[in-house]
């Protein structure tokens, strides 16, 4: 089955830097791979995704970049706010979507 | 309107009890899924179900049981809790099964078994 792995497990930034966090994956047959923000008391949120005939998706300050061949994507959050402080996760699905461990990013103001 | 909603959002018992939480979704997806979240954040698959199949995920015990009663709705059944079964329970929806369909969460179910 599918292997997610994501790194790093914690990342701390000041307001305004740039925050990359790194995923890998083992089935190349996995052809979707969402990112989701997840606050205190929350459920996971959708916040950007991209599909395996994509490199590279952007939405304003949140882009993801894919390379097939590595199998691996990056999650990419540029001029960092505190409200951008939660955990994220990765995704890679085929057929049933496999999370990684996820990041607990903290932005300091 | 909440999209995926699922109530308890609290849900204190004690073990060997059993007890049930629910999932509804407004979405009009033909997919509902159960995750569990660990203490350590951990996001593992229950179960995925539609109206033709149930996929169970098989490390999942036989306590466990989702039930269907309508497209929208998707409940789980737990029976004789555990303290091992004290996590954060969400529901998910997605359009289709399979496929690059994105999967809404719902706000989860926190579980506590004394």
């Amino acid at each position: 089955g599918e292997n997610v792995e994501q790194h790093p497990s914690t990342l701390s930034v000041q307001e305004g830097d740039s925050a990359v966090i790194k995923c890998t994956y083992s089935d190349s047959a996995s052809n979707y791979f969402p990112w989701y923000k997840q606050e205190l008391g929350k459920g996971p949120q959708l916040i950007i995704d991209i599909r395996s005939n994509v490199g590279e998706k952007k939405d304003q300050r949140i882009a993801v970049t894919l390379n097939k061949t590595a199998k691996h994507f990056s999650l990419h959050i540029t001029e960092t706010q505190p409200e951008d402080s939660a955990v994220y996760f990765c995704a890679a699905k085929e057929n049933d979507m496999r999370f990684g461990a996820g990041t607990r990013l903290t932005v300091k103001p | 309107d909440t999209a995926v909603s699922q109530t308890p959002k609290y849900l204190v018992t004690q073990m060997g009890n059993d007890k049930s939480i629910k999932c509804e979704q407004n979405l009009g997806h033909d997919t509902m899924y159960w995750y569990k979240q660990d203490s350590k954040k951990f996001l593992k698959i229950m179960f995925s179900y539609n109206n033709k199949e149930l996929i169970i995920n098989e490390t999942v015990p036989n306590r466990f049981s989702p039930k269907s009663p309508d497209k929208a709705h998707l409940n789980l059944h737990i029976n004789s809790l555990e303290l091992g079964d004290s996590a954060v329970y969400f529901c998910a929806s997605s359009l289709r099964t399979g496929g690059p369909y994105e999967q809404y969460f719902g706000p989860g179910t926190r579980l506590t078994v004394t």
